[in-house]
C-alpha cells in the first residue's frame, strides 16, 4: 500500500544550520506530497506542497522538490531560525475522496 | 476566526469508561477526519467524513465510533476505552476530501488508566 518514510529524528542545529528532512514516498499513480508543520501544543499546519514531478514546493524559505525517480520529497531550508523548531511530517495524497497518509514526524530542535 | 475547535482538551479516564470527543468547523467544510498521534508512529486516520452524511473507516477504527451530526460538526466516541486509547487525538477539516489542504484543531490529550 501507500507509504510515506521519514527520516528517524531528532535532528538538533544549530541557528543558521542548512536543513535537510528527507521523505521518500511509494505510491500508485501521482500522488500529491505535502510537508506539515506541528509547532508545541499545537495541531498540524500545511507548510507546503507539490502536485507534480519536478515541482517545487516553498514558504518562509523551506524548499522540496517532486523528484519521482527517486520517490523523494526532502525539505531543505539554507538557515534555519530557533522559531523553526518544531515536528515536521511528510504527507501524500491517495485518489480523491480519501485522507492523506502521512509519515511519522521528525522533531527538530534549534538552539542559538 | 476560530477555525476547527476540539473539546476537551485533555480527559483522563478509567479502563471501560466511555466518552465522546467534540470537534466543530466554522468553514463551510464539507470533509472532516479524526486522526490520533502516538509517539514514533506519527498521525494515522481513524474515521474520515467525506461529506455531510457520510463515514468511513481509516487506518485504525476498531474501538471507536464517529457520528457526522450536521455539517459543522463530527464527534469521536469511545464506547469503553482502553490504555491503549490513550493518545493526541486531532480533528481537521478541509474544503473537500480532494483537497488536501488540512486544517488542524489544537488535539485532546487523552490519557486512559
Amino acid at each position: 500500500g501507500d507509504s510515506v518514510t521519514q527520516m528517524e529524528g531528532p535532528v538538533t542545529l544549530s541557528e543558521e544550520a542548512f536543513l535537510t528532512i528527507n521523505c521518500t514516498y511509494t505510491a500508485t499513480g501521482y500522488p500529491s506530497l505535502f510537508w506539515y508543520v506541528q509547532y508545541p501544543g499545537e495541531g498540524l499546519q500545511l507548510l507546503l506542497k507539490a502536485t507534480k514531478a519536478d515541482d517545487k514546493g516553498s514558504n518562509k524559505g523551506f524548499e522540496a522538490t517532486y523528484r519521482k525517480e527517486t520517490t523523494s520529497f526532502h525539505l531543505e531550508k539554507g538557515s534555519v531560525q530557533v522559531s523553526d523548531s518544531a515536528v515536521y511530517f511528510c504527507a501524500l495524497s491517495r485518489q480523491a475522496g480519501t485522507a492523506l497518509i502521512f509519515g511519522k514526524g521528525t522533531t527538530l530542535s534549534v538552539s542559538s | 476566526n476560530a477555525g476547527v475547535t476540539q473539546t476537551p482538551k485533555f480527559q483522563v479516564l478509567k479502563t471501560g469508561q466511555s466518552m465522546t470527543l467534540q470537534c466543530a468547523q466554522d468553514m463551510n467544510h464539507n470533509s472532516m477526519y479524526w486522526y490520533r498521534q502516538d509517539p514514533g508512529m506519527g498521525l494515522r486516520l481513524i474515521y474520515y467524513s467525506a461529506s455531510e452524511g457520510t463515514t468511513d473507516k481509516g487506518e485504525v477504527p476498531n474501538g471507536y465510533n464517529v457520528s457526522r451530526l450536521n455539517k459543522r460538526e463530527f464527534s469521536l466516541r469511545l464506547e469503553s476505552a482502553a490504555p491503549s486509547q490513550t493518545s493526541v487525538y486531532f480533528c481537521a477539516s478541509s474544503q473537500f476530501a480532494t483537497n488536501e489542504k488540512l486544517f488542524f484543531g489544537s488535539g485532546t490529550q487523552l490519557s486512559v488508566l
